[in-house]
């Protein structure tokens, strides 16, 4: 079955870097884009970026251009979300998700990690 | 960005009934090419991802019962809940996934009357 597993929750100061994994088992993981997606407690999900795990390819929500890096391993089937210059406001529970549409990534989110709580506290 | 509005942004249902969710888009998501809106509905219970209900605003993603029911096209769409059970109680969440970023609405809380 499709899974995907997240690491555990991380404590960072702020203006540190959290680097966040997904591991995807159950599916050919290079046929797939993998979303990622933040929710802060009580708010809606926010879109954070993508990542085509075929070609590497990625496309990053303006919000977090510059700040935000998404890359994937193969050999691992794992994809990873590096956010830098964290600040309080990105204390949130952070998703991957596969795009059900395969590699063209205009799809719904079919399957999700179990989430990644970051706390940034000082 | 295409802006997601539902509501109400929360409602109570008696058991039994029926349970509707509305939600526009500042923009269509229906594409001109292959006539798809690129619209879903998720459901989301406390300490949990969303779980993908409705994709493409009308179709059922494999297992979700089929008391839940997706419709419209362009900025206009629904969630409805024909009869509600007690583990539909839940924040639902529409998406649009036609361009990015991709974005969501505010959620609706669903509650038992």
């Amino acid at each position: 079955q499709v899974q995907l597993v997240q690491s555990g929750p991380e404590v960072k100061e702020p203006g540190a870097s959290v680097k966040v994994s997904c591991k995807a088992s159950g599916y050919t993981f290079t046929n797939y884009v993998v979303h990622w997606v933040r929710q802060a407690p009580g708010q809606r999900p926010e879109w954070m970026g993508w990542i085509n795990i075929g070609n590497g390819n990625t496309k990053y929500s303006q919000q977090f251009q510059g700040r935000v890096t998404i890359i994937r391993d193969t050999s691992a089937n794992t994809a990873y979300m590096e956010l830098s210059s964290l600040r309080s406001e990105d204390t949130a529970v952070y998703y991957c998700a596969r795009d059900r549409e395969g590699s063209s990534g205009y799809g719904a989110f079919d399957y999700w990690g179990q989430g990644t709580l970051v706390t940034v506290s000082s | 960005d295409i802006v997601m509005t539902q509501s109400p942004d929360s409602l109570a249902v008696s058991l039994g009934e029926r349970a509707t969710i509305n939600c526009k888009s500042s923009q269509s998501v229906l594409s001109s090419s292959n006539n798809k809106n690129y619209f879903g509905w998720y459901q989301q219970k406390p300490g949990q991802p969303p779980k993908l209900l409705i994709y493409w605003a009308s179709t059922r993603e494999s297992g979700v019962p089929d008391r839940f029911s997706g419709s419209g096209s362009g900025t206009d769409f629904t969630l409805t809940i024909s009869s509600l059970q007690a583990e539909d109680v839940a924040v639902y969440y529409c998406q649009q996934h036609y361009n990015t970023p991709r974005t969501f609405g505010q959620g609706t809380k669903v509650e038992i009357k």
